[in-house]
């Protein structure tokens, strides 16, 4: 059972380049995440997925667009990246208040 | 709005010797409290969680925690530390909706031998 897949996990990127960092999961879960983690600031939530169909912005969502492209995959596009945009992002998924699985995670650093 | 903090950047214990890792949150309603653990280049696995009924609540790996409504903390523990669990520990807030759950900053576990 694979759970919560992350491609890539790793990337460099030149500012202004974009990029799609793809999301899948295989539980069936309703509810995808996407989050950022930087040192000493533990995660923050770019975007969500309450379910199909529907995305929301979290708490850092400036630089960054989504795509929940069915119910097991959502994508996070950045634009044009910027050297803030440099950390490691996760995706998670849910079903209900269980708690979240999260993928291993993309490292991404925007030179 | 909902906060979490994690007074403790970093800890070190001896391995064998008992672990309580601090978390204070900020939430105006009942909390939905849990503890994720983090291992160098993984993400983040659920350790357990809290919604309601008994404040001790038992997780995986030995783990427990305790919600302390009038202390507004949920302090994780384990009566005895191997050095496997040496890693990241993050808790978290979630609000009743289950999509805006917020993370403390981390605190870092070193396990002596």
């Amino acid at each position: 059972n694979a759970g919560v897949t992350q491609t890539p996990k790793f990337q460099v990127l030149k500012t202004g380049q974009s990029m799609t960092l793809q999301c899948a999961q295989d539980m069936n879960h309703n509810s995808m995440y996407w989050y950022r983690q930087d040192p000493g600031m533990g995660l923050r939530l770019i975007y969500y997925s309450a379910s199909e169909g529907t995305t929301d912005k979290g708490e850092v969502p400036n630089g960054y667009n989504v795509s929940r492209l069915n119910k097991r995959e959502f994508s996070l596009r950045l634009e044009s990246a910027a050297p803030s945009q440099t950390s490691v992002y996760f995706c998670a998924s849910s079903r209900g208040l269980e708690g979240y699985t999260f993928g291993s995670g993309t490292r991404l650093t925007v030179v | 709005a909902q906060s979490v903090t994690q007074p403790d950047i970093h800890i070190t214990v001896s391995e064998g010797a008992s672990l309580e890792l601090r978390c204070n949150y900020s939430y105006g309603a009942t909390p939905y409290l849990f503890w994720y653990v983090q291992s160098p280049g993984q993400g983040l696995q659920l350790l357990l969680k809290y919604f309601s009924g008994d404040t001790l609540v038992q997780g995986i790996k030995g783990f427990e925690a305790e919600f302390k409504r009038s202390q507004s903390s949920f302090n994780l523990r384990k009566p005895s530390v191997h050095w496997s669990d040496a890693a990241e520990y993050f808790c978290a807030v979630g609000d009743t909706g289950g999509f805006k759950t917020i993370f403390g900053a981390g605190t870092r576990l070193f396990v002596k031998a």
